[in-house]
């Protein structure tokens, strides 16, 4: 599984656009790239799921340049509710439907207002 | 739908003593998985069951026993529990790219 690399925390204001990069060098052809968000005391969410170009959901956009050797995680317009533990996963989704992701430290995005 | 419903909440044990964490979901998946997390870590896997009626070891595997019961239900056992396995549990469950977690045990181990 390729190893990621994120900022270990991030500050930002209300209102305002947030970036996450990733860097995944050993990226596989078959790895897709994921985000999962994780509250205090809860468990992680998931957020957005990409292979190549640019995913946008409700929740954020994912865009991931040709040589898929990084990704950036964008929060639109982030509230004081978006501060957590944001984490960048790299796997494979087998057959079954089960995915091998191995997590990282992560990156604490703290909101203030 | 409950999605994933982890027992108990909380547990402390005393080193040297056995118990369960349980496990299940209600989404018809066929993954689970068992995390350890520590204070201030990303997760660790200890534990998969890519379908039911398999099982296999995760990054951090020693110290515990899984059993896939059925489809719904994969629980985790600790024969005798240590210090270092003072920890947050969580289950997770998928059948694609998305993983499923659930509320989390918070065990603390004397």
């Amino acid at each position: 599984l390729a190893k990621t690399t994120q900022p270990i925390s991030m500050d930002s204001y209300e209102g305002q656009e947030v970036n996450i990069t990733c860097s995944h060098n050993n990226i596989a052809t078959n790895d897709y790239i994921t985000w999962y968000q994780q509250f205090p005391s809860q468990g992680p969410r998931f957020i957005i799921q990409g292979y190549k170009t640019k995913v946008t959901n409700e929740v954020a956009s994912l865009f991931i340049p040709a040589d898929r050797k990084s990704s950036t995680l964008s929060l639109p317009r982030v509230s004081l509710s978006d501060t957590a533990v944001y984490y960048c996963l790299v796997g494979a989704l087998l057959s079954g439907g089960y995915n091998k992701l191995i997590f990282g430290a992560g990156t604490r995005l703290a909101v203030h207002p | 739908n409950a999605g994933v419903t982890q027992t108990p909440k909380f547990q402390v044990l005393k080193t040297g003593q056995s118990m369960t964490l349980q496990c299940a979901q209600d989404m018809n998946h066929n993954s689970m998985y068992w995390y350890r997390q520590d204070p201030g870590m990303g997760l660790r896997l200890i534990y998969y069951s890519a379908s039911e009626g398999t099982t296999d070891k995760g990054e951090v595997p020693n110290g515990y026993n899984v059993s896939r019961l059925n489809k719904r239900e994969f629980s985790l056992r600790l024969e005798s529990a240590a210090p270092s396995q003072t920890s947050v549990y969580f289950c997770a469950s998928s059948d694609s790219y998305e993983q499923y977690f659930g509320p989390g045990t918070r065990l603390t181990v004397t």
